[in-house]
């Protein structure tokens, strides 16, 4: 089976700019989680979807948001960057839930706000 | 609150040398456990889970963990380090009572050859 797929891999963006961020899971897992991970913050959560909705929600403004579709893939989007919001941004699927399943991660996607 | 905690920053070891990593949790009840390994340039990858049953869980490329209620720790060992080894280790605890996984803040473990 393929693994977990994250696109682009490396981003450079603006100030003011949005971004969007795209995780294919593995084939047959329903629950993607989005994570966003840095030096001084370590693991955050940002959301987790399944089944094309969202399930829980991490502790993040409202210019963080993401959306899942049918195929269970899944995007995440981050509206007027920050220069904080610089991190690798990583995506994890499950077959059926973040909270108990073991989470299969993709390589992230590393974003840097200039 | 739950609340997971790897107190080493950074460790060092000898390749062919034992390894102990640590984790502290605190949680209510017994939770679920997990180490995962981050590569340089790659996501996360899940070592061992305990969930319940035997406290001695075996995960791959030889690395063991101890579920210890008594001292609300969920250590990571390993009897003989390799190269490959180095990496980042996260210990992870939940489901909190926000339904999520937390993980730690991370081990970066360096070995000299």
């Amino acid at each position: 089976k393929a693994g977990v797929t994250q696109t682009p891999r490396y981003l450079i963006k603006t100030r003011g700019q949005q971004v969007t961020l795209s995780c294919s899971p593995i084939s047959g897992h329903r629950s993607v989680s989005w994570y966003q991970q840095t030096p001084g913050q370590g693991l955050q959560f940002l959301f987790e979807y399944f089944s094309e909705t969202q399930r829980n929600k991490g502790n993040f403004p409202g210019r963080f948001s993401g959306r899942q579709f049918s195929n269970s893939r899944s995007e995440m989007n981050v509206s007027t960057l920050e220069l904080g919001d610089s991190a690798l941004y990583l995506c994890a699927s499950s077959p059926q839930g973040a909270r108990t399943d073991t989470q299969y991660f993709g390589p992230g996607t590393r974003l840097t706000v200039l | 609150a739950q609340s997971v905690t790897q107190p080493d920053i950074h460790i060092t070891v000898s390749e062919g040398a034992s390894l102990e990593l640590r984790c502290n949790y605190s949680y209510g009840a017994t939770p679920y456990l997990f180490w995962y390994v981050q590569s340089p340039g790659q996501g996360l990858q899940l070592l061992l889970k305990y969930f319940s049953g035997d406290t001695l869980v075996q995960g791959i490329k030889g690395f063991e963990a101890e579920f210890k209620r008594s001292q609300s720790s969920f250590n990571l060992r390993k009897p003989s380090v390799h190269w490959s080894d180095a990496a980042e280790y996260f210990c992870a605890v939940g489901p909190n009572r926000d339904d999520k996984i937390i993980f730690g803040k991370g081990t970066r473990l360096h070995i000299l050859p």
